[in-house]
């Protein structure tokens, strides 16, 4: 069974670009969420979609959006990036209820210069 | 809000000692505890959960019990080894509560190295 897939894995752009992170979930895993992870500030929510509905959203700017397709698929967009973007951004999805628990993808690490 | 507080370490421990990381959380309801581990470059993997108070999640020789009483979730395993050199998060999710809480809350982490 595949797990949470994740592209790309590293990403570089500059200030003022924007950026779209894709995250395919493990196949009949409705629920998809999306985490962005700084040494600062730790692990924190950003949203999270179920059957194309976003459900639930952090504290974030709204430079930051995300969607959910039919097929579960999500990406997450961010514009006018700024420097303190550079994070690392986790995945993760989930068949339903959140306790089951969630499984993780790798990452797209994304570094703003 | 609900928020979790971990043991922010690093922790160092010889191979074969025996680990402890405390966890503890503050929420309202019923929540879902969760411990998470991450290697270096790699994404998080669920270690173990627990969703009702006195539940003992385990999972490659970890446990942790979930203490309504006291509201924690600590996390031990008995004899570390080298390749459980990992940051572990502990986290909860209020799912089942009733509530619209679709995320899990993370503490800091925990930095882990096991010396041989």
């Amino acid at each position: 069974k595949a797990g949470v897939t994740q592209t790309p894995r590293y990403l570089i752009k500059t200030r003022g670009q924007q950026v779209t992170l894709s995250c395919s979930p493990i196949s009949g895993h409705r629920s998809v969420s999306w985490y962005q992870q700084t040494p600062g500030q730790g692990l924190q929510f950003l949203f999270e979609y179920f059957s194309e509905t976003q459900r639930n959203k952090g504290n974030f700017p709204g430079r930051f959006s995300g969607r959910q397709f039919s097929n579960s698929r999500s990406e997450m967009n961010v514009s006018t990036l700024e420097l303190g973007d550079s994070a690392l951004y986790l995945c993760a999805s989930s068949p339903d209820r959140g306790s089951y628990g969630y499984t993780f993808g790798s990452g797209t690490r994304l570094t703003v210069v | 809000g609900d928020s979790v507080t971990q043991m922010e370490g690093p922790v160092t421990l010889s191979e074969e000692a025996f680990l402890t990381i405390n966890c503890t959380y503050t929420a309202t309801g019923y929540p879902s505890l969760f411990w998470y581990v991450q290697y270096p470059g790699e994404g998080l993997q669920l270690l173990l959960k627990a969703t009702k108070a006195d539940d003992k999640g385990s999972n490659k020789g970890f446990e942790a019990t979930y203490r309504k009483e006291t509201t924690s979730f600590h996390l031990e395993k008995g004899s570390v080894q080298v390749s459980d050199s990992a940051v572990y998060f502990c986290a909860l999710s209020q799912v089942g509560s009733g509530g619209s809480n679709y995320k899990l809350t993370f503490g800091k982490g925990t930095l882990l190295t096991v010396n041989p």
